[in-house]
């Protein structure tokens, strides 16, 4: 299994609500991460998890609080949010230990804030 | 962050050889030169990834520079399902983490 599963695929919510967007994996990846990509552009990178731990902030709004609850789940709640956060976001993972390791990313959550 | 710099858009026809280049010139010693591509309203793919030796695999070919300041992804028949952003990755240390930051990428048309 090669897949990193994401969901919801859409979501829409409004500038008051909380959700949050889930991430799964079975290849037995510790390491995790979280991107933003807005259309037309690249990835950005958000967060960096490292063996359940957060390894890397790229100095991201607090409405944006990531978690790892175990070594196959990543979420990323979300509260307060603006229509700018609008995007679709990425949930990536690879082995740990590595710069020639690959990463392994999903079909990505499209948020839309109204 | 270690930067990457690509043409923003490239066409070829189908059945053609594709090479896509890429340049790196602030790479450091320890840094891989990743390629991944992203089809339309899909997550990026992880396509070839390389050090120093040029790499082949099942979906493309790498070329490295000698001084490594430079490469290119060859894809030896484009297809229409080869139509993607095309992005060159340094895959770099940041302290005991491992970054994986794209740059704007090459958007590759393929025509019929």
């Amino acid at each position: 299994d090669t897949e990193v599963t994401q969901t919801p695929k859409h979501l829409v919510m409004g500038m008051t609500n909380k959700k949050s967007l889930k991430c799964e994996q079975h290849m037995g990846h510790r390491a995790m991460y979280w991107y933003k990509q807005k259309a037309k552009k690249p990835p950005e990178l958000m967060f960096v998890y490292s063996y359940e731990k957060l390894s890397i902030n790229e100095s991201v709004p607090s409405r944006f609080s990531p978690e790892c609850p175990n070594s196959s789940l990543l979420n990323l709640h979300l509260h307060a949010l603006q229509p700018e956060d609008s995007a679709l976001y990425l949930c990536a993972s690879s082995q740990e230990g590595g710069l020639s390791t690959e990463a392994f990313f999903g079909q990505g959550t499209r948020l839309t804030v109204v | 962050d270690a930067k990457t710099t690509q043409p923003n858009s490239m066409e070829s026809n189908e059945e053609e050889p594709v090479h896509l280049p890429c340049n790196h010139s602030t790479i450091s010693g320890t840094d891989y030169i990743h390629w991944y591509r992203q089809l339309p309203s899909q997550g990026p793919e992880y396509v070839i990834h390389g050090l120093t030796s040029n790499v082949n695999n099942r979906m493309a070919s790498l070329a490295i520079a000698e001084d490594r300041k430079s490469s290119t992804l060859i894809l030896h028949r484009a297809t229409l399902r080869d139509a993607a952003v095309y992005y060159c990755i340094l895959r770099e240390t940041a302290g005991s983490n491992y970054k994986l930051t794209f740059g704007k990428g090459t958007l590759l048309t393929v025509n019929p």
